[in-house]
C-alpha cells in the first residue's frame, strides 16, 4: 500500500514555456503533499507544503508565482513551473502524507526530471 | 534551522563487510527520522522509520538507531551485497512550528565491490 505516482516521469521543454507535474496518492487520501527539488549531486530540498483545499506554504527562497501548486483533492496535487528557464532544470519529487500526527509517514513519488532547453 | 549531516559522503567496501553510515542533526525536536535509499536517477525508497520515542528499528540486514538527545542516528548494514550500492539519505521531520516537511542530509554514496 501507500503508493504515490508522478506524471510525467521526465519532460523536456523550451525556455519560457510552462510545465505541469502531477502527483497522485493511489491508495490513500493525502491530507498533505510536499514538493521537493533535487539538483545533481545534491540532496532533496523542500519547496512547498500543500494541504488539501488551502494555499500552499512555500519555503524561503522559492517563488510562489513561479512554482504554482494546486492541491484540489485528497489524491492529487500539481506543480506548475511557469516561464521555465534552464536553471529550473532539476529532479522534482513529491511526497504525500495521510495525516498530521507524528506517526504518519511521508510516501514519495518516483520523481520527474525536468530539462529546460 | 534544522541541519542534517551525513558522514561519510562516500564509501567503497568489498562485498560481505558490515558497515555503518552516520547521520547527525542539529535540532533534537523531531517527530521521527527516516532512512532512504536512492538509486541513480530514481526516486526514494524508504528503508526504516524511527519515531522519536524509539531507539532502533530493524529490517532484514538493516538496523537503524536513534539517539535523539545527542542528535545522532546510524544505519548499520550487515553482510553488504553489490545490490546495496546506492545513495543513502537520512531525513528528519521537525516537531516544532514551521515547515512540516523533511530535512534531508546530502547522503552517503555507497559502492559495494563484488
Amino acid at each position: 500500500g501507500a503508493v504515490v505516482s508522478q506524471h510525467p516521469s521526465w519532460v523536456i521543454c523550451k525556455s519560457g514555456t510552462s510545465v505541469k507535474i502531477e502527483c497522485r496518492s493511489l491508495d490513500f487520501q493525502a491530507t498533505t503533499m510536499f514538493w521537493y527539488r533535487q539538483f545533481p549531486k545534491q540532496s532533496l530540498m523542500l519547496m512547498a507544503t500543500s494541504n488539501e483545499g488551502s494555499k500552499a506554504t512555500y519555503e524561503q527562497g522559492v517563488e510562489k508565482d513561479k512554482f504554482l501548486i494546486n492541491h484540489a483533492s485528497l489524491t492529487l496535487s500539481t506543480l506548475t513551473v511557469t516561464s521555465a528557464h534552464p536553471e529550473d532544470s532539476s529532479f522534482y519529487i513529491c511526497s504525500a502524507r495521510g495525516g498530521s500526527g507524528g506517526s504518519y509517514e511521508q510516501y514519495f513519488g518516483p520523481g520527474t526530471r525536468l530539462t529546460v532547453t | 534551522k534544522q541541519e542534517v549531516t551525513q558522514i561519510p559522503a562516500a564509501l567503497s567496501v568489498p562485498e560481505g563487510e558490515n558497515l555503518v553510515l552516520n547521520c547527525s542533526f542539529t535540532d533534537s525536536a523531531i517527530y521521527n527520522l527516516q532512512w532512504f535509499r536512492q538509486d541513480p536517477g530514481k526516486g526514494l525508497t524508504s528503508l526504516l522509520l524511527i519515531q522519536s520515542s524509539q531507539r532502533e528499528q530493524t529490517s532484514g540486514r538493516l538496523n537503524a538507531s536513534l539517539d535523539k538527545s545527542s542528535g545522532r542516528s546510524t544505519l548499520y548494514i550487515a553482510a553488504s551485497q553489490p545490490g546495496d550500492s546506492a545513495t543513502y539519505l537520512c531525513a528528519v521531520r521537525h516537531s516544532g512550528g514551521g515547515a512540516d516537511g523533511l530535512t534531508f542530509g546530502k547522503g552517503t554514496h555507497l559502492i559495494i565491490q563484488p
